[in-house]
């Protein structure tokens, strides 16, 4: 089983749709969570952390289940500038593959 | 502030060449990052560093070799450049291992024929 897994898409939504992500991480002694976001062509750049209590960042929501080892990321009100591909992200402390793993993403296009 | 430079941005190099890629940051982050990605296959960690003078192998280390002689600098290097390494290489950087995001550099598109 792969340490994150994330459907891959795409998701393809109209403008003003809401949609949601969601991700799998392996590894239960994961301490920190995070979305990252990437343009085409482009580096990935920090979106949010995720927190156990969850946590909402303007039309974006982020959700963490540590039971179900489970990260969610919801987008209301889509825009056309929310096309990207969405990185899910999990912090594992030490050993051989560094700190944070990277799942594929899941890439989103919003359409007029 | 500049974030984290790499260079050089675009490379096309021959089976057999050598080259060096460099990475500067300018915030003081103890710990940077050397990743590839490919189509399909995500971001995978090539090697990294968690300080001056000291580096680690990632997950995919094979066939590069690194370097951080300078706490704001981390080179990656191909000995003998294959068709294999033709990717899109990313550095990134840091504050701490635990918890903390990275602040990636734009990239740098390496071509290998």
């Amino acid at each position: 089983r792969k340490e994150v897994e994330q459907d891959p898409g795409p998701f393809n939504v109209p403008e003003g749709a809401t949609v949601a992500f969601n991700c799998t991480y392996s590894n239960s002694a994961s301490q920190s969570f995070f979305w990252y976001r990437q343009d085409c062509r482009k580096e990935p750049k920090l979106l949010m952390s995720v927190y156990s209590s969850g946590n909402e960042d303007g039309r974006f929501t982020a959700q963490l289940n540590r039971a179900s080892q489970y990260i969610s990321l919801l987008i209301r009100d889509s825009k056309l500038s929310d096309s990207a591909t969405y990185l899910c992200v999990v912090n594992v402390y030490g050993g051989s593959q560094g700190n944070l793993i990277f799942g594929k993403g899941t890439k989103l296009s919003v359409k007029p | 502030n500049a974030g984290v430079t790499q260079t050089p941005k675009f490379r096309v190099l021959k089976t057999g060449q050598s080259m060096t890629l460099l990475c500067a940051q300018d915030m003081n982050h103890e710990y940077m990052y050397w990743y590839r990605q490919d189509p399909g296959m995500g971001l995978r960690l090539i090697h990294y560093s968690v300080g001056e003078g000291t580096t680690a192998k990632g997950e995919v280390p094979d066939g590069y070799n690194v370097s951080r002689l300078k706490k704001q600098n981390f080179l990656l290097g191909l000995e003998s450049a294959a068709p294999s390494q033709t990717s899109v290489y990313f550095c990134a950087s840091s504050y701490s291992g635990q918890g903390t995001g990275y602040t990636f550099g734009s990239g740098t598109r390496l071509t290998v024929v």
